[in-house]
């Protein structure tokens, strides 16, 4: 089953703005990840949190975690169209790190 | 590349085959992961191996699935009897001793049973 719902489901912007999605999950964490996953390919690993920490940037990415909410923010800063993908959160509970998705938004990003 | 790799890329089958992916994960990752993934889903988790050992297998792994990993290196999951509800993308990943807390996904095994 899924652990998280993602919210949009899809997200259309223009190039130059930010684009902003959340994820709710159901149970406690060891970490929050997000992944990027291209038109039926492989997903890519983006940025992971651990549940003690809160907030974390990479390049134009900025994820928060708020572990009272059981909930996370992607931030996608001067989005390009390079962005358009369906971006995943998936979470870890447990020692086998198995991750557990939520169901994805996706995000077409317009020149 | 050293990345992950899944063989094939694409099977199309009619019900009732067997059929085999195989997965040869980044060089020297212990871990090893398939999930399943339906059109417009999240991928969901079938199993894991550490090293040779199968530690974990989803309730979705029913009897017709098996997955092995022999000598630690590749995996492969077979599907015996497929069934049209088997359609899905097949995506293995594999994580290092030393952060295994990051899973490189391979580019993933689209199945389609006829």
């Amino acid at each position: 089953s899924q652990q998280g719902e993602e919210d949009p489901q899809a997200l259309s912007i223009q190039e130059g703005e930010n684009a902003t999605m959340n994820c709710s999950y159901k149970t406690s964490i060891n970490n929050l990840q997000w992944y990027r996953q291209n038109s039926g390919r492989g997903l890519v690993h983006l940025i992971l949190i651990r549940s003690n920490e809160r907030e974390k940037h990479s390049g134009r990415l900025r994820v928060t975690l708020d572990t009272s909410k059981k909930s996370s923010s992607l931030l996608i800063t001067a989005s390009r169209a390079a962005d358009t993908a369906s971006y995943f959160c998936a979470t870890a509970m447990d020692s086998s790190y198995k991750l557990i998705f939520g169901s994805g938004t996706r995000l077409l990003v317009r020149p | 590349d050293t990345g992950v790799s899944q063989d094939p890329r694409h099977k199309i089958t009619k019900r009732g085959q067997n059929v085999t992916f195989r997965c040869d994960p980044i060089s020297e990752h212990n871990r090893l992961y398939w999930y399943r993934q339906t059109l417009g889903q999240g991928p969901e988790f079938l199993t894991y191996f550490q090293n040779e050992a199968q530690l974990e297998k989803s309730r979705l792994l029913s009897d017709r699935f098996s997955a092995e990993r022999p000598k630690g290196s590749f995996s492969t999951l077979e599907i015996q009897r497929t069934e049209q509800g088997d359609s899905a993308m097949y995506l293995c990943a594999s994580s290092s001793i030393a952060y295994q807390e990051t899973q490189y996904f391979g580019p993933g095994t689209r199945l389609l049973v006829l």
